[in-house]
């Protein structure tokens, strides 16, 4: 298995400029999850899907993000306008409902950093 | 409410010697318990998991954990430190009867000298 897949790793963009992180879940995993980390705040929830539906949204910091799961295979994050204050790593993971834990599965990572 | 407290920012041992990476827990009923580790620049890997059964659950690399009820806590432990078990360490919750989100806790250094 691939795991899951995030792209791009790296993003370097200018203040005001539409930003796109792409998530591929693991296979039949029904969650998927968005996290950005950063060094002052540590690793905070942005929001959560189950079978493609947002369920909780309330860790998305303002309404410049946004974030769409249009099919099982496939989740994006979005910025419109980005802020340098938006510059961190952010995380996508997939996890399988069930009765052993919900283990969640990391991506690599997308570094944004915002000029 | 469920939450995670990792008491330590960071920890240092010395190769060869044992370790330990303290965490608590609150939740309103049973838990699931996760350890994960983070090397730099990389994504969160899973390292073990306390479903149920066992409280000594052990996990990659060499690690264990024990569950204690009694004192809702979940330490992470490795009877010997490797340099390269230096990485950022974060504990995770979720509450049995809930579902989807865990709650992790704000991550434990651990740096490993030789």
């Amino acid at each position: 298995d691939a795991g899951v897949i995030q792209s791009p790793r790296h993003e370097v963009t200018e203040m005001g400029q539409e930003v796109t992180l792409r998530c591929k879940p693991i296979s039949g995993h029904d969650y998927l999850f968005w996290y950005r980390q950063t060094m002052m705040r540590g690793l905070e929830l942005l929001i959560y899907f189950n079978n493609n539906v947002p369920i909780d949204d309330s860790g998305m910091p303002e309404d410049r993000f946004s974030a769409k799961m249009p099919n099982a295979s496939f989740s994006t994050l979005k910025i419109q306008p980005s802020e340098p204050r938006d510059s961190a790593v952010y995380f996508c993971a997939s996890s399988l409902a069930g009765a052993k834990g919900d283990t969640q599965y990391f991506g690599p990572g997308t570094r944004l950093t915002v000029l | 409410a469920q939450s995670v407290a990792q008491p330590e920012d960071q920890v240092n041992v010395a190769e060869g010697n044992p370790l330990t990476v303290k965490c608590t827990y609150s939740v309103s009923g049973n838990p699931y318990l996760f350890w994960y580790v983070q090397y730099p620049n990389r994504g969160l890997q899973f390292l073990l998991k306390y479903i149920t059964g066992d409280n000594l659950v052990k996990g990659s690399y060499g690690f264990e954990a024990e569950f204690n009820k009694s004192q809702t806590s979940f330490h992470l432990k490795k009877p010997s430190a490797l340099v390269s078990d230096s990485a950022l360490y974060f504990c995770a919750v979720r509450d049995r009867g809930s579902q989807g989100n865990l709650i992790f806790g704000k991550g434990t250094k651990l740096s490993v000298k030789p």
